[in-house]
Order: structure tokens, then C-alpha cells, then sequence
């Protein structure tokens, strides 16, 4: 298993420029999350999916959109660029306990994100 | 608002000696808590879960305590060893979907 890939690993970005962030697990977790870590900081959480086609905002999910077409995919849309999205994002996926998984969150190695 | 407050300043000591990391929380009442392990430059790795029913929870040389009175965990590396040199998060999660609010981490240096 190659557990949770991120890509790209590092982007820079102009200032009102868009992208995605792309984030897969093969794990067939139900559960995936969004959070950016700024530098001395612990994770924010964005957005998170508790299965396909299910989505709700976290603490931070200002400027950012997210889909989940499939369990395997979740990506991340960040729309209309600003300094303060320089961060670094990280993609996590998880079983719930309750369905007979650990709770337990896996992250992927993250994408370093600056904006300019 | 819910607040979670780990070790205010980075940690270091001798390798051999016992590290104990404090994660502090207001405003929560988590369903379980969990210790994470980060690397520069990496995502977090899992280290230990431990449930609010859970006193303690042990593996190898790690343990953690939970105290719901006290609204805390403890984590205690055993005969550290300078690989053990890394930030270590804590997260608690409620029963909501799973979802995880992180502390900021507390940066451990275990010097030889």
C-alpha cells in the first residue's frame, strides 16, 4: 500500500492564480481530511469528508473548496490565491472505530505551498 | 472556545533520562485522545491513541496517560535516545465524525 500520496510536493503560486491540491489513499478509509500547518504551529483543519459525497467545513475553510467524487480521492481548490494560504497542507485519511477501524489518522508527506 | 496548550517551550535532555510532555485542554470533552510524532519536513505519525475510559496506555518505551478530571494527558518517552529528537503533537478528537483539533506541538531535542 502506498497509503495517503500527495501532490505536488512544492508549488508557488502569484497572487490570485488557482490550483489543486491532489490527495489519494488506497487504504478504502471513509474518512479524509484537509489541514494546513503554519510554520511553529500545530494543524488546522480545512475541510474533511466523512465518505463519498460528503463534505463540511472545519475551523479554517475560508478561500478553499473541496469535492469527494470517490473514497479514494480528495482533493483540495484553492481559489483566487493570497499570501496568507502560504503554508504547508496536509491530506490525512482515516477508519472510523465505530466501523470496526482505529480512528487512527494517516498523513501524507504534505505539499509546501507559497504564495507571491 | 475549546483550547488545547502543550509544553510551552521546547524540551531537552540527556539521552537515557525520561521525557514527559504535557497536553492541557479547556472548553472539550473528548471522546479519545492521540500522540503524534513529526519529523522536519514530514507529515505526522501516529505514536498512541488512549480513550476517555483509558487511565493509561503503554507501548515499548512510550506511555500515556489520560486524566479527565484534570483535563490532561501526559507522555512519557522512556530511556530516550537522540532518535526520539522530534515534535510531538497532541490531538483530541470528539465523538463529531472524528474529527481532530491539534495542539501546536512540543519540540523534544535529546542530546547524547
Amino acid at each position: 500500500n502506498a497509503g495517503v500520496t500527495q501532490t505536488p510536493k512544492f508549488r508557488i503560486l502569484k497572487i490570485g492564480q488557482s490550483m489543486t491540491l491532489q490527495c489519494t489513499q488506497d487504504m478504502n478509509h471513509n474518512y479524509m481530511y484537509w489541514y494546513r500547518q503554519d510554520p511553529g504551529m500545530g494543524l488546522k483543519l480545512i475541510y474533511y469528508s466523512v465518505g463519498a459525497g460528503i463534505t463540511d467545513k472545519g475551523e479554517v475553510p475560508n478561500g478553499y473548496n473541496v469535492s469527494r467524487s470517490t473514497t479514494e480521492d480528495f482533493p483540495l481548490r484553492l481559489e483566487l490565491a493570497a499570501p496568507s494560504q502560504t503554508s504547508v497542507y496536509f491530506c490525512a485519511s482515516s477508519y472510523p472505530r465505530g466501523r470496526g477501524g482505529s480512528d487512527t489518522q494517516y498523513f501524507g508527506p504534505g505539499t509546501r505551498l507559497t504564495v507571491l | 472556545s475549546q483550547k488545547i496548550e502543550q509544553n510551552s517551550e521546547a524540551l531537552n535532555i540527556q539521552e537515557g533520562k525520561t521525557a514527559t510532555l504535557t497536553c492541557n485542554y479547556t472548553n472539550y470533552s473528548p471522546a479519545y485522545l492521540q500522540w503524534y510524532r513529526q519529523d522536519p519536513g514530514r507529515g505526522p505519525v501516529f505514536l498512541l491513541l488512549i480513550r476517555e475510559n483509558e487511565k493509561e496506555k503503554r507501548k515499548e518505551r512510550l506511555k500515556v496517560t489520560f486524566d479527565t478530571t484534570l483535563k490532561q494527558s501526559l507522555f512519557h518517552i522512556t530511556a530516550s535516545q537522540p532518535a526520539d529528537s522530534a515534535t510531538y503533537l497532541c490531538a483530541l478528537a470528539n465523538t463529531n465524525a472524528g474529527k481532530s483539533t491539534f495542539g501546536d506541538g512540543t519540540t523534544l531535542t535529546v542530546k547524547p
